[in-house]
């Protein structure tokens, strides 16, 4: 069994770009969730992806937004990059069905805004 | 809402020392609580959870937290810690959504040192 991966594993971009990041969810996983979580900080909630409808957002601004694919996957992306988005960013996978309300986490995704 | 506090940003113990790691959580609805493991530059690993039933659960690695629902605690523990680990434990708290997946609320995090 897959676990959840995510790519890419690093990236370093310029304040006021744009960015992509990538979740493959576990299979027989219909949920992604995705956090932010900052150097010294617990994850905090961005939003959440359920048979790819968004279903629930944390306080984050509209230029975070995701999508999520027929196959589970998930996309995040970022626009107009600001340095405070410097954080990991990790993705995590579920379903009540397969394994109750337990969310499976990924390697995450450290980005850098310079 | 919910939150979660964790007591503690540092603790220090001597290896074999018994492992004690503190979390309270404040739910308006029964909580569903979770432990994970996070070592340095990688994700989240779940160590244990209690959604119902027994109170006191076990996890991996040797650990065990017990749902105390007078106190609002989840408390994490082991009875001999061993250098392996040192790592950050993240105590979190979510509740059942019906049919979808509730979101995971975090404490800041409890950083677990082991001297030998």
């Amino acid at each position: 069994e897959t676990g959840v991966t995510q790519s890419p594993t690093h990236l370093i971009k310029t304040r006021g770009q744009q960015v992509t990041l990538r979740c493959s969810s576990q299979s027989g996983h219909n949920t992604v969730s995705w956090y932010q979580q900052a150097l010294g900080q617990g994850p905090q909630f961005i939003f959440q992806y359920y048979r790819e409808e968004e279903n629930g957002r944390g306080n984050f601004p509209p230029r975070f937004s995701g999508l999520q694919f027929p196959n589970y996957s998930s996309e995040l992306n970022v626009n107009a990059l600001e340095l405070d988005d410097s954080a990991l960013y990790l993705c995590a996978s579920s379903s009540i069905l397969a394994g109750g309300p337990v969310q499976f986490f990924g390697p995450g995704t450290r980005l850098t805004v310079l | 809402a919910q939150s979660v506090t964790q007591l503690g940003s540092h603790v220090s113990v001597s290896e074999g020392a018994l492992v004690l790691l503190r979390c309270n959580y404040s739910s308006s609805v029964p909580p569903y609580l979770f432990w994970y493991v996070q070592y340095p530059n990688q994700g989240l690993q779940l160590l244990l959870k209690y959604t119902t039933g027994a109170t006191l659960v076990k996890g991996i690695n040797g650990f065990e937290a017990e749902f105390k629902k007078s106190e609002t605690s989840f408390h994490l523990t082991k009875p001999s810690a061993h250098m392996s680990d040192a790592a950050e434990y993240f105590c979190a708290v979510t509740r059942n959504y019906g049919g979808s997946q509730g979101n995971l609320i975090f404490g800041k995090g409890t950083k677990l040192s082991v001297k030998p």
